[in-house]
């Protein structure tokens, strides 16, 4: 079974800040992760993903993530937050060999950037 | 990049209708596709997995005999609420796996927000 934990269901910064969101992971095999952002009432965007490849992750919009499996975590940073970033994130586990290659969704934070 | 549209975007039917939404992916096939369903504020969970030429394949708890899904194409799949209720009103949002890349390569749909009167 595949299961992920958002550590924060909110998490505010202020503008210029750095941007941490938390996400720790459970998974039988070598699992794929991901970071989604959802706009208020919009579809996702996929921000970045990781695929047994490097295990520091660089994304869209100057987002990036580490993959550290003796922590089971795939926490998702910016160095400095703009105000465009307030979303919702989630963090996605997603496994080939013992679910099909489906996705399971953490709850999600919600990022609110102050000017 | 890769794009996947739904539709229609916004619906509001009467109590007892069925309502078909559309998942298309516009530049690439797509023999899997995902039907997820959100709450206001919370996260996506998962309804069925549509494949291509074959059953959908739901997950625990989702009724199939309420939530039709075909896969008439590589570049379509649908999902029919039938005889919707007020509690299948809901935020639907669609995936679909690129068929050239990798397994875990999917796309989102902009999502289809359902409100049953």
């Amino acid at each position: 079974a595949q299961s992920v934990t958002q550590l924060d269901s909110h998490v505010s910064v202020s503008e210029g800040t750095p941007v941490l969101l938390r996400c720790n992971y459970s998974s039988s095999y070598s699992p794929s992760l991901f970071w989604y952002v959802q706009h208020p009432n919009k579809g996702l965007q996929l921000l970045l993903k990781y695929t047994s490849a490097a295990t520091l992750v660089k994304g869209i919009n100057g987002f990036e993530a580490e993959f550290k499996k003796s922590e089971t975590s795939f926490h998702l940073t910016k160095p400095s937050a703009h105000m465009s970033d307030a979303a919702e994130y989630f963090c996605v586990v997603s496994d080939s060999y013992t679910n099909a290659g489906k996705s399971t969704f953490g709850d999600g934070t919600t990022l609110t950037v102050k000017p | 990049g890769a794009v996947v549209s739904q539709h229609p975007s916004w619906v509001i039917c009467k109590s007892g209708t069925s309502v078909k939404i559309e998942c298309r992916s516009l530049d690439f096939q797509a023999t899997t596709m995902f039907w997820y369903r959100q709450f206001p504020k919370q996260s996506l969970m998962l309804m069925a997995t549509s494949n291509e030429g074959s059953k959908a394949t739901y997950e625990q708890g989702v009724e199939k005999d309420k939530f039709l899904i075909n896969h008439a194409s590589l570049t379509l799949s649908t999902l029919t609420v039938t005889s919707a209720h007020p509690e299948d009103s809901s935020f639907y949002i669609c995936s679909a796996r690129d068929d050239s890349r990798g397994w875990e390569t999917q796309y989102f749909g902009p999502g289809t927000r359902l409100l049953v009167l």
